[in-house]
């Protein structure tokens, strides 16, 4: 199957500070990629949908203006935590479906936030 | 609105025994299911999905899945489990058949397995 990478798989923080999170999809181009959200023994909850070239669309409840995700290429989709804070520790995971994907998602491994 | 039951969220089941993994959901819109494995330390992968046709669906490592309309359920089978089938896995709902549709994910359920 298709192959996505996430970048960083963990990274520390201070508190007040922003953190980019990368997504790659490796060998095809992902016209959308979605970002979720999930936290210890919880589900995946859906935070925002990006097409290439294209503003994201954020779920209910998800702050755009923290959550920062700009598609600027078919296979690159970033995601940037602003200002974060304790309470946006998470696990952070991407998910890219596209050109010769048809009916499915391909995601990536997850990447650990921790805030202090 | 879409939404995902997973109602147990852990499973410990001896070697080579039968296991069942339970998900109900509900849809007021065409359902599209799948069914997520997640090894540790890895991504998601796509274990089976129920788009349209026969209502039962299997994998290519011996998991199947029967879509029941009336009971609105999705429940995941397996008549022998291996060690290596130690893993979360996840039910997920779609109303869209394409990849680029968002997925509706049950909060998991951790399948042990004891030797």
């Amino acid at each position: 199957g298709a192959v996505v990478s996430q970048h960083p798989s963990r990274v520390i923080c201070k508190s007040g500070t922003s953190v980019k999170i990368e997504c790659r999809s490796l060998d095809f181009q992902a016209t959308t990629m979605f970002w979720y959200r999930q936290f210890p023994k919880q589900s995946l909850m859906l935070m925002a949908t990006s097409n290439e070239g294209s503003k994201a669309t954020y779920e209910q409840g998800v702050e755009k203006d923290k959550f920062l995700i700009n598609h600027a290429s078919l296979t690159l989709s970033t995601l940037t935590v602003t200002s974060a804070h304790p309470e946006d520790s998470s696990f952070y995971i991407c998910s890219a479906a596209g050109l010769g994907t048809s009916d499915e998602q391909f995601f990536g491994p997850g990447t650990r936030l921790t805030v202090l | 609105a879409q939404s995902v039951t997973q109602l147990d969220s852990q499973v410990p089941v001896f070697e080579e025994a039968p296991v069942e993994l339970r998900c109900n959901y509900s849809s007021s819109v065409s359902v599209y299911l799948f069914w997520y494995v997640q090894y540790p330390n890895q991504g998601l992968q796509l274990l089976l999905k129920y788009l349209s046709g026969s209502t039962l669906v299997e994998s290519i490592n011996g998991f199947e899945a029967e879509f029941n309309k009336s009971q609105t359920s999705f429940h995941l089978r397996k008549p022998s489990v291996h060690i290596s089938d130690t893993a979360e896995y996840f039910c997920a709902v779609s109303d869209g058949d394409f990849g680029n549709e968002k997925l509706t994910f049950g909060t998991g359920t951790r399948l042990t397995i004891i030797p």
